[in-house]
């Protein structure tokens, strides 16, 4: 069965810092990823997803993840954090096109520091 | 619009009782999911309905669980006989059909979840 690892558990940052999460999954075959954000208090979000085409994918709040398929790693990335970004984010991956059910990591806690 | 809501928001329940979740999807989604948030875990997938397609029941961690949705739209998430380890956010999503067979993925949206605390 196919996994996501989210290396990353609590990740703290001051503002300003660039910030990269972790996410690999394992499944050999085409694959759509997504993140998602849960900020306190709220319900997940979607950040962005991967279909196809250009590995860059640019989401909400200037937020990118980058598909490197030979590395099965799909990484969050922002160049610079600010204090509303402290969330929750869960890497998840849609392996089945038949089945649209999606495979979370156990998710990696932001803090920001102001 | 309205987007996908979860009742009740918070369960507390004792052991051995049973406990419904209901959850209304996005008005025109096809596609329904119920996923378990534990504590130190990542979300789990209990269950899948698609249009009137028979559901993937696969995640369902035990015949304790059970979920239907009627009509295409409302979905209600059983849980019988309840214990400690059921104790979990409880959410439901919902998205759109595929346009496209074998096309892209669906964007699922997420409700609030329900807290369910077994003591």
């Amino acid at each position: 069965a196919q996994s996501v690892s989210q290396h990353n558990h609590h990740v703290i940052l001051s503002e300003a810092a660039s910030l990269e999460l972790g996410c690999n999954y394992s499944y050999g075959g085409t694959v759509n990823l997504f993140w998602y954000v849960q900020y306190p208090g709220q319900h997940l979000q979607l950040l962005l997803k991967y279909f196809s085409g250009d590995p860059l994918v640019k989401g909400i709040k200037g937020f990118e993840a980058e598909f490197i398929k030979s590395k099965f790693s799909f990484n969050l990335r922002k160049p610079s954090v600010q204090w509303s970004d402290t969330a929750e984010y869960f890497c998840a991956v849609n392996v089945n096109f038949g089945n649209e059910k999606l495979t979370f990591g156990t998710g990696t806690r932001l803090t920001i520091i102001p | 619009g309205a987007g996908v809501s979860q009742s009740p928001s918070n369960k507390v329940t004792e052991k051995g009782k049973d406990v419904e979740l209901r959850c209304d999807p996005i008005s025109g989604h096809t596609a329904l999911y119920w996923y378990r948030q534990s504590l130190g875990q990542g979300l789990e997938f209990l269950i899948y309905f698609q249009g009137n397609s028979a559901p993937d029941k696969s995640g369902l961690p035990s015949d304790r669980f059970s979920a239907e949705r009627t009509g295409g739209s409302v979905s209600t998430l059983t849980i019988q006989r309840t214990q400690q380890e059921d104790s979990a956010v409880y959410l439901c999503a919902s998205s759109l059909t595929r346009t496209l067979a074998g096309g892209p993925s669906d964007t699922q949206y997420f409700g609030p979840g329900t807290r369910l605390t077994v003591l």
